[in-house]
């Protein structure tokens, strides 16, 4: 089955700790993207990019870091300067013909204890 | 700033009956499109619309869009309890692969 894979489902981070949220995805896309959602909100842009080896910032990068060295993987790391992590992520991938539709992962919640 | 927000930002309804969602958007648009999201899961797309289409349907969703008012609505008729979701317009936020998603609305459909 083609999609979007995230992991893991939930995440615990400590104080000062970096923790990094897997997103795989198999349907060939070219632009990959990742979101956060706080409780009944909706979606905010943290990273994306169009092409391996390229990404640009979004909305609210700051504590944030991707890496996009295979089309099939976009994993994003929560720095310690993030200093409130608390949220649901999203992942998300859309081809690169222009068809703006986005595919989405199941999302992982991060706590922090 | 947000492009899309959706109104009302959450609507209650008895099964059967028809539920319509509105969002609202300020600058111009190639599209605009409807997901809904299921709670604690990933959103899933439902539908496009083009700048030049004014209405587009499927199955029990029916979308307009008023290019002239900058406004959209979603409409789902004879909805049923698993209809139970949030739905949000997302609109490009410019820069071609941006897409800025509005806050939601959440719809309750009682059995």
């Amino acid at each position: 089955d083609g999609g979007i894979t995230q992991s893991p489902k939930y995440l615990f981070r400590k104080e000062g700790q970096n923790v990094t949220l897997s997103c795989e995805q198999n349907l060939n896309h070219d632009a990959m993207y990742w979101y956060r959602q706080d409780p009944g909100q909706g979606l905010r842009l943290i990273y994306y990019s169009q092409i391996v080896n390229d990404f640009q910032k979004g909305d609210i990068a700051e504590g944030y870091s991707v890496s996009r060295e295979k089309k099939e993987s976009f994993p994003l790391t929560v720095t310690s300067a993030q200093k409130n992590p608390t949220a649901f992520y999203l992942c998300a991938s859309s081809s690169w013909t222009g068809e703006e539709t986005q595919y989405f992962g199941p999302g992982t919640r991060l706590l922090v204890l | 700033s947000q492009q899309g927000e959706e109104d009302p930002q959450a609507l209650s309804i008895q099964e059967g009956e028809n539920a319509t969602m509105n969002c609202s958007y300020k600058t111009s648009i190639n599209n605009l499109q409807w997901y809904r999201q299921n709670s604690g899961r990933g959103l899933v797309h439902l539908i496009l619309i083009r700048s030049n289409e004014r209405e587009k349907h499927s199955g029990r969703l029916r979308v307009t869009l008023d290019t002239s008012k900058k406004s959209s609505s979603l409409l789902i008729t004879a909805s049923r309890a698993a209809d139970t979701a949030s739905y949000f317009c997302a609109t490009e936020g410019g820069g071609g692969f941006k897409t800025i998603f509005g806050a939601g609305t959440r719809l309750f459909v009682k059995a």
